[in-house]
């Protein structure tokens, strides 16, 4: 299985700033998304990764608040913009291939005060 | 999209009795189903799945079944130990390669 190492692993943010999160994988995978989980709720998925491309959002997310980017196939960010203290969140980034499961990252706490 | 819904949300069960959790998926497309188990505090990890090609998978202790024709599919850990507990998650997966989770289940084995 790949080895993701996310960051930063928590961080407490004013609102109205913007906190970039970083993963990165050390293997070239094709498939990388980006999930939120709040407290005691499941997970729920941003948007694909996508390399060379501009991201793939899901329903009710949008770049200009969630900018992405993937400069290549082990490398992606994901940028919460102009934050408010609904997006106090964990943050996971996750890779898969197409023959297996997802891995995660160990996920950013976000708290927005 | 697909939906995946996932029941009971808790369940208590004794040490060393049985658990079964059970999630049912919406599109007939999505192929491959992986059971997740996420601790507090830390990162949904894998621990099986299951294809759309198989009918039932074992792994020692747990084991997943699949019926495509009702979309459901089962995961089931014998012999429950205290550290079996944790939040279990479903999930359903298409060609596009995206997971579509389950809301989870609160697993809590009693000593």
């Amino acid at each position: 299985s790949a080895v993701i190492s996310q960051k930063p692993s928590r961080d407490i943010c004013q609102r109205g700033t913007s906190l970039t999160i970083q993963c990165q994988v050390d293997s070239q995978v094709t498939m990388m998304f980006w999930y939120r989980q709040q407290p005691g709720q499941s997970l729920t998925l941003i948007a694909t990764a996508n390399q060379g491309s501009e991201a793939t959002y899901e329903s009710g997310f949008v770049i200009d608040k969630f900018p992405i980017s993937r400069p290549n196939l082990t490398f992606s960010t994901l940028t919460v913009s102009n934050m408010s203290p609904e997006d106090s969140s964990i943050y996971l980034c996750s890779v898969s291939d197409r023959s297996g499961g997802a891995f995660f990252g160990q996920g950013t706490r976000l708290t927005v005060v | 999209g697909e939906n995946v819904e996932q029941h009971p949300s808790t369940l208590s069960v004794q040490e060393g009795d049985s658990a079964v959790i059970k999630c049912t998926y919406s599109d007939s497309a999505s192929n491959y189903f992986p059971w997740y188990k996420q601790e507090l505090g830390k990162r949904p990890q894998l621990i099986i799945d299951i294809r759309s090609n198989v009918g039932e998978k074992k792994d020692q202790r747990i084991a997943v079944t699949l019926n495509k024709t009702a979309k459901h599919f089962s995961l089931h850990i014998t012999e429950t130990q205290p550290e079996d507990s944790a939040v279990y998650f479903c999930a359903a997966r298409g060609n596009a390669g995206k997971s579509t989770f389950g809301d989870g289940t609160t697993l809590t084995v009693k000593p």
